[in-house]
């Protein structure tokens, strides 16, 4: 049981470099966001989307961007890295419930430092 | 803006002892509350939950209590464990945006022989 997978675990980009974080659920979850932890700031929302096809901002989603061609698959794309960019990526997925909230699952993170 | 707030970085407590750990929140449109466990070079993993409908809920060692006149959340840990040493973090939604959790800055508990 794989739940939520990213790639690469630790990346080192040269300012300026693109990339792209990957992340894939495999609990057939609707809901998957992308957060970033930086010390003392906490979990962070990057985007996030509630179904293929539709995603949308969250509180920090500048410099970042996000495709959901299908239910699996979220990644997330730096498109000019900046050192403000340093931080640990967490990709999660959530069940949409019909009623009330579930929990979200996390992956196991992407360190990424700018140089 | 926070909307949630953890107040204490860390949390020092002995082996059998209570562990506390708080969260404030100013969004009064959240409607459910969830902690999560962090171990380093890991991601986290959630721990237990609560419905703005209730004021308590049990999960073996682990409780959550709502305060919502005072927006407020506690998770008790009892008792204390070596093994719960770890970052916890307090993360909110609403009924309206179920798909965006909104986390604190997270409290570090060090649990102590």
């Amino acid at each position: 049981n794989a739940g939520v997978t990213q790639t690469p675990k630790f990346q080192v980009l040269k300012t300026g470099q693109s990339m792209t974080l990957q992340c894939a659920q495999d609990m057939n979850h609707e809901y998957m966001s992308w957060y970033r932890q930086d010390p003392g700031m906490g979990l962070r929302l990057i985007h996030y989307s509630v179904g293929a096809g539709i995603t949308d901002q969250g509180e920090v989603p500048n410099g970042y961007n996000v495709s959901r061609s299908t239910t699996e698959d979220f990644p997330l794309r730096l498109l000019s890295a900046a050192p403000s960019q340093t931080s640990v990526y967490f990709c999660a997925s959530r069940l949409r419930a019909p009623v009330g909230n579930t929990e979200a699952f996390f992956g196991q993170g992407t360190r990424l430092t700018v140089v | 803006d926070q909307q949630v707030k953890q107040n204490s970085p860390s949390l020092s407590v002995q082996e059998g002892r209570i562990s506390i750990l708080n969260c404030d929140y100013t969004n009064s449109m959240f409607d459910y509350f969830l902690w999560y466990k962090k171990y380093p070079a890991e991601g986290p993993t959630f721990l237990i939950s609560i419905s703005s409908i209730k004021d308590k809920n049990e999960d073996g060692r682990f409780t959550v209590f709502l305060n919502k006149s005072a927006k407020h959340l506690s998770l008790h840990i009892v008792p204390s464990q070596p093994g719960d040493s770890a970052v916890y973090f307090c993360a909110a939604s609403t009924s309206g945006t179920a798909s965006k959790l909104t986390f604190g800055t997270g409290t570090r508990l060090q649990v102590t022989l």
